[in-house]
Parts: C-alpha cells; structure tokens; sequence
C-alpha cells in the first residue's frame, strides 16, 4: 500500500525551531515529487513547497519560500519541513503529499501534523 | 499569481440531488485541474485530475468538466457520504493554487 506516515503532533512556543517528517512506503520513493500543503484552522489548502527526493530538488510558494526549509532523506525515504523560528501564525495543519510530477496534482496524502505554536 | 475561485461557498443539498460546483481560474490554465474531497478532521482525496479523468476507486458518480479558465465538479446523485468540502487546484503554472472550497452541506 503507497502511504505517506507523518511525525506526531507539536506544541511549540514562538522563536522555537521545529522539524516534521513524512515518511513515504509502498512505492519508489526517488520517483515521484513530495510535497507541503498547510491549512489553517477553519481555512483552506495553500502549497508550500515541493522536493524531488531522487536529487533534493526544491521549489517553494513564493508565500513560503525564506520562511521554511524542505529537504528530504532519500536512504530512509524520509522528506521535511523545518522552521528556525515559529510564530503564533504557523498554528495549522501541514500535510504532506505525493504529486505525480513536478508542478502535478496531488495523489496520496499523509494524515496531517498538527502544529500549535503558543506562548 | 494564478488565481482560483469557487462558487458557491456553501451548498445546501439532499440526498439523491445532482450538485454542480464551479471553479474559475484568473487567466487559461488549459485542462490542468484536479479536484478534492475533505472530510471534518481528515486529509483531503483526490477525486478528479486533468479537469475529468476520474482517480481510480472514486465512485462514478463524480465527474468533472471544462477547460481554460471554467471547470465543473458534478456529483449525478449525491450520498449520505458525499457530504464535505471540496477543492479545486490547478497546475498550469510553475506553481500550484487551491480554490478556497465549497462546502456541501445536508440540506
């Protein structure tokens, strides 16, 4: 079965630094595009950003891009989304995503992390 | 920027009725469009990609429509389990936009 296995929910206070893990299984990992969407309590999807596993190829949202880092472990098919500083604003769901190429629509979801940033 | 916009925001509907909703992009994005399904406190669910192909294990019911900057999500009779937010994405552009939903609600 392909599945994207997210790390646990956080609860983290403002300045802190955070690093989220999506571990993906059941098919090529270096193949396809992983991707980072968030969702803000009550609101909609926005994407962050994408990573080519096979060779840490990144693009990012111009909204997110020098306020996230994405990277990705392909011996243990393991990508990130890391912050250096929080703020109350990154309180949201983050999700991350299979796309079936570059700049491509989105085919399997992991379940979710939640992140809660609060002094 | 892309931008995506849906209507309606809120849909009320019954059991067994044919919903239609609408996604409208800012400029041409040819037939490069998915749809998704979310439920309260779940990830979102790929249904429809290119504007109507059908993803695999989504039930027939669903079917989508359009290209260059109108798209339709339809679904012919909607089921108990069909009640939930939907979104639109489109992927034309080096850069990928949602619409900002629309939630069908039991009528």
């Amino acid at each position: 079965e392909v599945q994207l296995v997210q790390s646990g929910a956080e609860v983290k206070k403002p300045g802190e630094s955070l690093k989220i893990s999506c571990k993906g299984s059941g098919y090529s990992f270096t193949s396809y595009w992983i991707g980072w969407v968030r969702q803000m309590p009550g609101k909609g999807l926005e994407w962050m950003g994408i990573i080519y596993p096979g060779d840490s190829d990144t693009r990012y949202s111009p909204s997110f891009q020098g306020q996230v880092t994405i990277s990705a472990d392909k011996s243990i098919s393991t990508a990130y989304l890391q912050w250096s500083s929080l703020k109350a604003s990154d309180t949201a769901m983050y999700y991350c995503v299979r796309l079936r190429g570059e700049f491509e629509h989105m085919d399997v979801w992991g379940k979710g992390t939640t992140v809660t940033v609060s002094s | 920027d892309i931008q995506m916009t849906q209507s309606p925001s809120t849909l009320s509907a019954s059991v067994g009725d044919r919903v239609t909703i609408t996604c409208r992009a800012s400029q041409s994005i040819s037939s490069w469009l998915a749809w998704y399904q979310q439920k309260p406190g779940k990830a979102p669910k790929l249904l429809i990609y290119k504007a109507s192909s059908l993803e695999s294990g989504v039930p027939s019911r669903f079917s989508g429509s359009g290209s260059g900057t109108e798209f339709t999500l339809t679904i012919s009779s909607l089921q108990p389990d069909d009640f939930a937010t939907y979104y639109c994405q489109q992927y034309n552009s080096y850069s990928l936009t949602f619409g900002g939903g629309t939630k069908v609600e039991i009528k």
